[in-house]
């Protein structure tokens, strides 16, 4: 267990339709990461938050968003969704805002149908 | 281009035996290098993370960074079928952006 957490674990829904998925990262850190693993794709990077601002971000559509809470928990929401977002959704955390080990939560399984 | 470049297998090998896992890399600014280990599309699993060239040995696992030559490689020795996993590098650069970037993975089954 690495103490990073999701929720849900699965989540399936349909085209069009908006979803939010959760994470709260290790006591203790200060920085999330947000990661897509498709398929085809393999993992992606996503979007970093370090304590409740943005700090880097990759290959994010402009129909996801996140964003970091004040109690650290992240939440990235995905709109309008497409047959093309299914996937599984990792958050990561790390101490640092840069450098330091990223350790894994659980992940997400969304099914868009 | 793939910044990380990973054989995906898959690879078996018998129970025992050492394995030997590679990638290699185009960004010369990449100074952190780690391994991660992922059963069945579960979360990555941190196994080894090192900075900068050199060796890293943790119990049956060794990192070994080769910065000159772009080229990193885990090895594990008497390997179990426990092991039998996908084996993800990677990497990061040193300050800014710190998020991973990934090889493909590398399948791996040991046979009892």
């Amino acid at each position: 267990d690495s103490g990073v957490t999701q929720t849900p674990k699965h989540l399936i829904t349909a085209t069009g339709q908006r979803v939010t998925l959760r994470c709260s990262p290790r006591s203790g850190d200060l920085s999330v990461y947000w990661y897509q693993q498709s398929l085809d794709q393999g993992l992606q990077f996503l979007i970093q938050y370090y304590n409740g601002e943005e700090r880097a971000k990759g290959n994010i559509l402009e129909r996801f968003s996140a964003q970091q809470f004040p109690d650290l928990h992240s939440e990235l929401n995905l709109s309008s969704l497409e047959l093309g977002d299914s996937a599984l959704y990792f958050c990561a955390s790390s101490v640092e805002a840069s450098g330091g080990e990223q350790y894994f939560g659980p992940g997400t399984r969304l099914t868009v149908t | 281009q793939k910044e990380v470049e990973q054989d995906p297998g898959p690879l078996s090998v018998p129970e025992g035996a050492i394995v030997s896992l590679n990638c290699t890399y185009s960004n010369s600014a990449f100074q952190y290098f780690m391994w991660y280990r992922q059963y069945s599309r579960k979360g990555p699993e941190l196994l080894m993370y090192t900075y900068s060239s050199g060796n890293k040995e943790d119990g049956r696992f060794t990192a070994q960074v080769d910065k000159s030559s772009k080229y990193i490689s885990l090895f594990i020795r008497d390997s179990q079928p426990s092991d039998s996993a996908t084996y993800l590098c990677a990497m990061s650069v040193l300050s800014g952006a710190n998020n991973l970037f990934f090889g493909t993975g590398t399948r791996l089954t040991v046979i009892p």
